[in-house]
């Protein structure tokens, strides 16, 4: 099984502050590699597809980067609506694990 | 524009089995292109994939080592929908199950249900 890891598990962050969040495979996954974001008693909803691929309708302050094994997250301006859960999910090989998270707090 | 609405009873009793069903529009269940998913999430546990069902001119059904020997997808095209059963259940197995759609390649969830919470407890 492909193992994926997430850092930090969680950050604090002000509005308008550039956010990078790290996912790493444990073998080389290509570009499989998907981002979702969480709010509470919300379903994930995709942002990034096929390591950065923005998605529809998502806005162009997300974007993700990567190749391999290592890869990133990053919310070049953070606005109100970004304070969230974030999860990588590879979709290389079954199982199709996601990583632990990494939760945005309001500094 | 792909839809999925799920439905099943929040509480099960412990050995008894989980049943869950999501009701696609939007596409098919048949369809050549899509897989159609059952993930869950816990504290404990976190997002845990299940499995899934998918038509690439036969059925193919791929399942988590974890329940492999406890789990079932089953597509019903008569219905255009699918549905899970997780047999032998225990109160690990409580948390929130979403099912989720993928289209084409690289097979990220694009579309969730809206989740279902099911606790398991006598």
């Amino acid at each position: 099984d492909i193992q994926m890891t997430q850092s930090p598990s969680s950050l604090s962050a002000s509005v308008g502050d550039r956010v990078t969040i790290t996912c790493r495979a444990s073998q080389s996954i290509s570009n499989y590699l998907n981002w979702y974001q969480q709010k509470p008693g919300k379903a994930p909803k995709l942002l990034i597809y096929a390591a950065s691929s923005l998605q529809s309708g998502v806005p162009s302050r997300f974007s993700g980067s990567g190749s391999g094994t290592d890869f990133t997250l990053t919310i070049s301006s953070l606005q109100p609506e970004d304070f969230a859960t974030y999860y990588c999910q590879q979709s290389y090989s079954t199982p199709l694990n996601f990583g632990g998270g990494t939760r945005v707090e309001i500094k | 524009q792909v839809q999925l609405q799920q439905s099943g009873p929040g509480l099960v009793k412990p050995s008894q089995t989980l049943s869950l069903t999501c009701v696609i529009s939007g596409d098919s269940v048949s369809s050549n292109s899509a897989a159609w998913n059952w993930i869950r999430q816990s504290p404990s546990r976190g997002l845990e994939w299940l499995g899934r069902t998918y038509y690439r001119s036969k059925w193919y059904n791929e399942y988590a080592v974890s329940v492999r020997s406890r789990i079932s997808i089953n597509p019903d095209t008569s219905k255009n929908q699918f549905s899970l059963q997780l047999d032998s259940v225990t109160p690990e197995d409580t948390a929130v199950y979403y099912c989720a759609y993928a289209s084409g390649s690289p097979g990220a969830f694009n579309i969730w249900g809206q989740g279902t919470m099911v606790t398991v407890s006598s």
